[in-house]
């Protein structure tokens, strides 16, 4: 069946460092990828997505480019800040079923 | 953007009293809704997906008989919990999506806290 498989942290940075949250996946078929935020006390946002193989999906300084090569789907950003810290979730979308990875925890530090 | 509300946000039951979940897309109609369980510092776990006017399909190992769900319009769908347990008590999230195919994004409702006392 379909799956992701995400790093799962918790993961701790400084202020202006680099991120890079690794994702993978499995899945019959075309899946289209999501990432997802979920800041403390609300519900889940998207915050990028890809349909197609080599799309990326860029929003708020975040990046992820569609892998099919090594079903890849790894969210970077090239300098956090602390309004990033929340629980990260990598998805993917079949026409009936959607799955997500267990969730990072990214906390920015001043 | 789409605006998914879920009511109650908060309930608290007693042991073997049923539960209603509400989920509705507030500014678009979905043709797919989608019920997903939170454990405490673990990811969603989707239950079933429903749409609008069928029978929900069930995920492997949850109880279709436990969790009703019924998607009677393109605006609302619900979850009863029945005879609810303690082992019941959760983080219950709805999704839902306005297109047909896997391309468009599910917008999520801010959850439901279930306490079973």
């Amino acid at each position: 069946g379909n799956s992701v498989t995400q790093m799962e942290g918790p993961v701790t940075l400084s202020e202006e460092a680099f991120l890079t949250i690794n994702c993978t996946y499995t899945a019959t078929g075309y899946p289209s990828l999501f990432w997802y935020v979920q800041y403390p006390g609300e519900g889940l946002q998207l915050l990028l997505k890809a349909t197609k193989a080599d799309d990326k999906g860029s929003n708020k300084g975040f990046e992820a480019t569609y892998r099919k090569e090594t079903t890849s789907f790894h969210l970077e950003k090239g300098s956090v800040q602390v309004s990033d810290s929340a629980v990260y979730f990598c998805a993917l979308s079949t026409n009936n079923d959607m799955r997500f990875g267990a969730g990072t925890r990214l906390t920015v530090k001043p | 953007g789409a605006v998914v509300s879920q009511h109650p946000s908060r309930v608290i039951c007693k042991s073997g009293t049923s539960v209603k979940i509400e989920c509705r897309s507030l500014d678009f109609q979905a043709t797919t809704m989608f019920w997903y369980r939170q454990f405490p510092k673990k990811s969603l776990m989707l239950m079933a997906t429903s749409n609008e006017g069928s029978k929900a399909t069930y995920e492997q190992g949850v109880e279709k008989d436990k969790f009703l769900i019924n998607h009677a319009s393109l605006t609302l769908s619900t979850l009863t919990v029945t005879s609810a347990h303690p082992e019941d008590s959760s983080f219950y999230i709805c999704s839902a999506r306005y297109g047909g195919t896997a391309h468009y994004e599910q917008y999520f409702g801010p959850g439901t806290r279930l306490t079973v006392t």
